[in-house]
């Protein structure tokens, strides 16, 4: 079946530190793979997606790349504002599979000082 | 533009209560879903809907049931409330895959 893993968080950052969240998935064919983010109290948001291998996905400075070889999709930044504190879930969509459906990570925390 | 909205926000239940869950979207998509994302978890996907009329069972169903009588709209029911059901639930809706929109969740606690 699909999974997907993600780091486990919380990660802490400092302003303008570097940001890697990893993600690795387990999936048959050729999945399509996002990363949501979750600000506090609120619905989960498109991120990016990358729908085919060596695919990247970027939005907001965030970047991530499709990589089949190593079935992953860390997602980078290069300098985080603490307007990026939010939960990020990393997910995949089979599309083989006719409901279509999302299998989710279990979030990674963010949380980036001042 | 409304996108996927959903009510009540909130809402404390004593088990053995029932309640709907109203989830409702404005962009006419033929699929819609329903998901439960637990404390430190992931979203877990409950049922879905590929169209009017059409419903089908996800990873977690047992417990709720789900109707389609109209493209908008894709209420969710739980018929007698149980602690385990304590979560946030969040209703999403999708047409061009592979994008899916997320309404803002509906927190429920069942004491």
């Amino acid at each position: 079946g699909n999974s997907v893993t993600q780091m486990e968080g919380p990660v802490t950052l400092s302003e303008e530190a570097f940001l890697t969240i990893n993600c690795t998935y387990t999936a048959t064919g050729y999945p399509s793979l996002f990363w949501y983010v979750q600000y506090p109290g609120e619905g989960l948001q498109l991120l990016l997606k990358a729908t085919k291998a060596d695919d990247k996905g970027s939005n907001k400075g965030f970047e991530a790349t499709y990589r089949k070889e190593t079935t992953s999709f860390h997602l980078e930044k290069g300098s985080v504002q603490v307007s990026d504190s939010a939960v990020y879930f990393c997910a995949l969509k089979n599309m083989d599979m006719g409901r279509r459906a999302l299998t989710f990570g279990s979030g990674t925390r963010l949380q980036v000082q001042p | 533009n409304a996108g996927v909205t959903q009510t009540p926000k909130f809402r404390i239940l004593k088990i053995g209560q029932s309640m709907t869950l109203q989830c409702a979207q404005d962009m006419n998509h033929n699929y819609m879903y329903w998901y439960r994302q637990d404390p430190g978890m992931g979203l877990k996907l409950i049922y879905y809907s590929v169209g009017a009329g059409i419903t089908d069972k996800g990873e977690v169903p047992n417990g709720y049931n789900v109707s389609r009588s109209t493209t908008e709209d894709f209420p969710l029911r739980l018929e007698l409330a149980a602690p385990s059901q304590t979560s946030v639930y969040f209703c999403a809706s999708s047409d061009t895959p592979p994008t899916q929109y997320f309404g803002p969740g509906t927190r429920l606690t069942v004491l």
